[in-house]
């Protein structure tokens, strides 16, 4: 079956740095990637939408330049969170699409920012 | 706007038995239903899936509902296994080109005690 690898599982990082977020499709290619995020006891909440070689299109209230997704290629698609705070502590999650491909979600991230 | 809406936070099950989570949606274009589980800190694995021309499918343990003149599925586990507790999310989307979204409820955490 399809099997989506993200990494790392867990980061803690300090307010005011960057921190990267891979996830890779290991056995098919994905057209089409998509990142989550969500808080203790609330649904999923997609941030955005992103196709290979294109430019990610972000939801209704997600800041692009703080949350940069980049899909350059078939098999991986990365989040950097910038300058992060606190408040963006949260469980993050990819998933992906492909040809022939429903969604195949990662394992998460725990971000930590202290 | 809650989309999605997974009423009950919780449900606790005797092992053996069934159990019944439900999901409501408001959107009349959603076509497509989904249900994924969700153990603590990973990313969330298909179960099930229903279109909106159906209104019963069937896979092994786990039967999904659709009544859409209700707004309302269900996923129905039967018998209901210790290694079922987790988090149930419903999630819908409208259409199934590359790029749907799937909108997910809050999320229903089931508890099968042995």
């Amino acid at each position: 079956g399809a099997v989506v690898s993200q990494h790392p599982s867990r980061v803690i990082c300090k307010s005011g740095t960057s921190v990267k977020i891979e996830c890779r499709s290991l056995d098919f290619q994905a057209t089409t990637m998509f990142w989550y995020r969500q808080f203790p006891k609330k649904s999923l909440m997609l941030m955005a939408t992103s196709n290979e070689g294109s430019k990610a299109t972000y939801e209704q209230g997600v800041e692009k330049d703080k949350f940069l997704i980049n899909h350059a290629s078939l098999t991986l698609s990365t989040l950097t969170v910038t300058s992060a705070h606190p408040e963006d502590s949260s469980f993050y999650i990819c998933s992906a699409r492909g040809q022939g491909f429903g969604y195949t979600f990662g394992s998460g991230t725990r971000l930590t920012v202290v | 706007d809650q989309q999605v809406k997974q009423n009950s936070p919780s449900l606790s099950v005797q092992e053996g038995r069934i159990s019944i989570l439900n999901c409501d949606y408001t959107n009349s274009m959603f076509d497509y239903f989904l249900w994924y589980k969700k153990y603590p800190a990973e990313g969330p694995t298909f179960l099930i899936s229903i279109s909106s021309i159906k209104d019963k499918n069937e896979d092994g343990r786990f039967t999904v509902f659709l009544n859409k003149s209700a707004k309302h599925l269900s996923l129905h586990i039967v018998p209901s296994q210790p290694g079922d507790s987790a988090v149930y999310f419903c999630a819908a989307s409208v259409g199934g080109g590359s790029n749907y979204k799937l909108t997910f409820g809050k999320g229903t955490l089931l508890t099968v005690n042995p």
